[in-house]
């Protein structure tokens, strides 16, 4: 079946340190990978995407390689802000789309 | 780029008393909508998927009667907690597959959440 692990937080980080949250999948077929953030009392928005073996997503400083071969989607910033403090959530879906899998979210604290 | 509206955002409600929450696709249809549950420092739980013009499906252990979901057009769903109780306070959050990207992922797009704090 198809599940998302990710690693357990908080994570507490100093401003401008660099930033990973690891991820890794089990699916059948070829999903598609994402990493959603919540910020403090709002909704999950999407943060990056990728859809094939090898694409980095990226956006906002924050990059994932879909690696295939390791099943991960690790998620990085070289230098993270107070302003990145948020739940990061990593994700999975199937190529129809009708399914989505999420990790447990990691909840990340930046301090200045 | 694709929203999705969720209302109300905050709501509070005495014991026993239901309460509607609405999930409306602003600029897209969506013939499927997902709705979730969040506790405080946990991650999602799907409770069920809302499918336009038939009955939604839901997920194990989650009581039909009691989370009734109504998908009444392509653009709406609601989902309305019966009968209240404290252990129904929660953050509930609604998405809907925004369409296909580029790339050819199916993107989901997410409400801002509506909680529920029952007295």
């Amino acid at each position: 079946g198809n599940s998302v692990t990710q690693m357990e937080g908080p994570v507490t980080l100093s401003e401008e340190a660099f930033l990973t949250i690891n991820c890794t999948y089990t699916a059948t077929g070829y999903p598609s990978l994402f990493w959603y953030v919540q910020y403090p009392g709002e909704g999950l928005q999407l943060l990056l995407k990728a859809t094939k073996a090898d694409d980095k997503g990226s956006n906002k400083g924050f990059e994932a390689t879909y690696r295939k071969e390791t099943t991960s989607f690790h998620l990085e910033k070289g230098s993270v802000q107070v302003s990145d403090s948020a739940v990061y959530f990593c994700a999975l879906s199937d190529r129809t789309g009708n399914q989505f899998y999420f990790g447990t979210g990691t909840s990340l604290t930046v301090i200045p | 780029g694709a929203v999705v509206s969720q209302h109300p955002s905050w709501v509070i409600c005495k014991s026993g008393t239901s309460v509607k929450i609405e999930c409306r696709s602003l600029d897209f249809q969506a013939t499927t909508m997902f709705w979730y549950r969040q506790f405080p420092k946990q991650s999602l739980m799907l409770m069920a998927t809302s499918n336009e013009g038939s009955k939604a499906t839901y997920e194990q252990g989650v009581e039909k009667d009691k989370f009734l979901i109504n998908h009444a057009s392509l653009t709406l769903s609601t989902l309305t907690v019966t009968s209240a109780h404290p252990e129904d306070s929660s953050f509930y959050i609604c998405s809907a597959p925004s369409g296909r990207a580029l790339s050819g992922a199916n993107v989901l797009t997410f409400g801002a959440g509506s909680r529920l704090t029952v007295l």
